[in-house]
């Protein structure tokens, strides 16, 4: 089976950085990635990690270590729009399949 | 606008009524994926196929769900008698292995509301 444990709630303020952990044990462990989901609507894609370090991406960067069965994903200058959950989601087996966290609701605060 | 398109968006039944759900994947994508979404559980993984093969479909109640894919442009979940405990957002979402990984593309989901 699979376990994903990521914070349910955070807060931050406007113009800072926050950091979104997410913890896993998986067997056939092939990337992790993580997706934003506003509410009342659909996920959509922010990051893949396969290999261990840092991923950045303009604002959003990810960071995974396989050893450690540990990623996170940081946002820097923050904004108001980016209230919404961040997901974590596995990808195993030889089939690929994705299994999500239960997401962690973000507020940003003025 | 290449999207993954499902129908319908909002559906509201009464118990013990039969719930179709409906799937266009994008196409070219092998892969399709269903979940479901509450407050509580979050994101389910229900089932999911490859080349319009079922992979896995233990996250499913199968005395009630069944998920199909007639051809390779439609995905079908079903639930049958439906029960108010079946109330959620159920997501529809595909893509095709590349470099080792499958992003998923969403749909918009269907929210289910059973009374």
């Amino acid at each position: 089976g699979q376990n994903i444990d990521q914070p349910t709630e955070m807060t931050a303020t406007e113009g800072a950085i926050v950091q979104i952990n997410c913890t896993y044990q998986t067997s056939g462990f092939n990337g992790l990635f993580w997706y934003q989901q506003h509410a009342g609507e659909a996920p959509t894609f922010l990051s893949y990690n396969v290999l261990d370090g840092l991923e950045e991406k303009g604002r959003f960067s990810s960071f995974l270590s396989r050893s450690k069965g540990y990623s996170y994903l940081l946002l820097k200058e923050l904004q108001m729009k980016d209230s919404a959950s961040y997901l974590c989601a596995v990808v195993s087996g030889g089939y690929q399949k994705v299994t999500f966290g239960t997401g962690t609701k973000l507020q940003v605060i003025p | 606008d290449a999207r993954v398109t499902q129908t319908p968006r909002h559906k509201v039944t009464e118990m013990g009524q039969e719930v179709t759900m409906r799937c266009q994947p994008i196409l070219g994508h092998n892969t399709v994926f269903w979940y479901r979404q509450t407050m509580m559980q979050g994101l389910e993984l229900l089932a999911y196929f490859r080349n319009r093969a079922p992979l896995d479909d233990s996250g499913m109640p199968k005395d009630r769900f069944s998920a199909e894919m007639p051809d390779a442009t439609l995905a079908t979940l079903k639930i049958q008698p439906s029960e108010p405990r079946d109330s959620a957002v159920y997501f529809c979402a595909s893509g095709t292995p590349t470099g080792g990984n499958t992003e998923a593309f969403f749909g918009q989901g269907t929210r289910l509301t059973v009374v």
